[in-house]
């Protein structure tokens, strides 16, 4: 079985400039979320989706974010426009039912400069 | 006061000896508790989870919760090398939302 998978690894981009990050969950899995780790602090959650629906955007930092979930398969999030704040590590995880057993991805390090 | 607070370490322990990881959380209505470990590097991978008063067991790993303490910890029996890596405290406040505390640095000695 197939991972939570995560596209770019890796992302250096410009202030100003829109990202637009991927993340493939596990084939199955109806609840996705994101999350962010900025340096050297907590995993921040960021929004939860059940299937294409958007249950939970509490965390979402400002209006610069918006996330999407193309027929509850694939998810992606795009920054427009990338601030230097918005440098971090983008994970993305998936779980079957319940928030209890979710599997992540190997992230997405995006880098502002 | 952060939302979910742990010790960010290191903690450093000798091959074969039990280590002890601590964590507090501020919401008394939190409902799931989770341990999570993360290679330097890696995403974070689950390790147990636990909702109820009490100790829950799965091979070297024992979660223990008391919501009375709102205290959650993780017992590693016979450490070993391996076990190496940041362990991240994640807090069910209800909902599908989770909460992580900044995870505590394990080092285990050989």
């Amino acid at each position: 079985e197939a991972g939570v998978t995560q596209f770019p690894s890796h992302s250096v981009i410009e202030k100003g400039q829109t990202v637009t990050l991927r993340c493939d969950p596990i084939s199955g899995h109806d609840n996705l979320y994101w999350y962010r780790r900025v340096m050297g602090k907590e995993i921040k959650f960021l929004l939860h989706f059940v299937k294409e629906s958007k249950q939970d955007e509490s965390g979402m930092p400002n209006n610069r974010f918006l996330a999407e979930r193309t027929g509850g398969t694939y998810s992606t999030l795009k920054v427009q426009p990338a601030e230097l704040e918005d440098s971090g590590v983008y994970f993305c995880a998936s779980s079957l039912a319940g928030p209890y057993e979710q599997y992540f991805g190997p992230g997405t390090r995006l880098t502002v400069t | 006061q952060k939302e979910v607070e742990q010790n960010s370490g290191p903690l450093s322990v000798p091959e074969g000896a039990i280590a002890s990881l601590n964590c507090t959380y501020s919401d008394q209505g939190s409902q799931s508790f989770f341990w999570y470990r993360q290679y330097s590097g890696k995403s974070p991978e689950l390790i147990m989870f636990i909702y109820s008063n009490g100790d829950k067991e799965d091979g070297r790993f024992t979660a223990q919760l008391n919501k009375a303490s709102q205290y959650v910890s993780l017992l590693i029996r016979d450490s070993q090398p391996s076990d190496s890596a940041t362990y991240l405290c994640a807090v069910n406040p209800g909902g599908f939302k989770t909460i992580f505390g900044a995870g505590t640095r394990l080092f285990v000695k050989a």
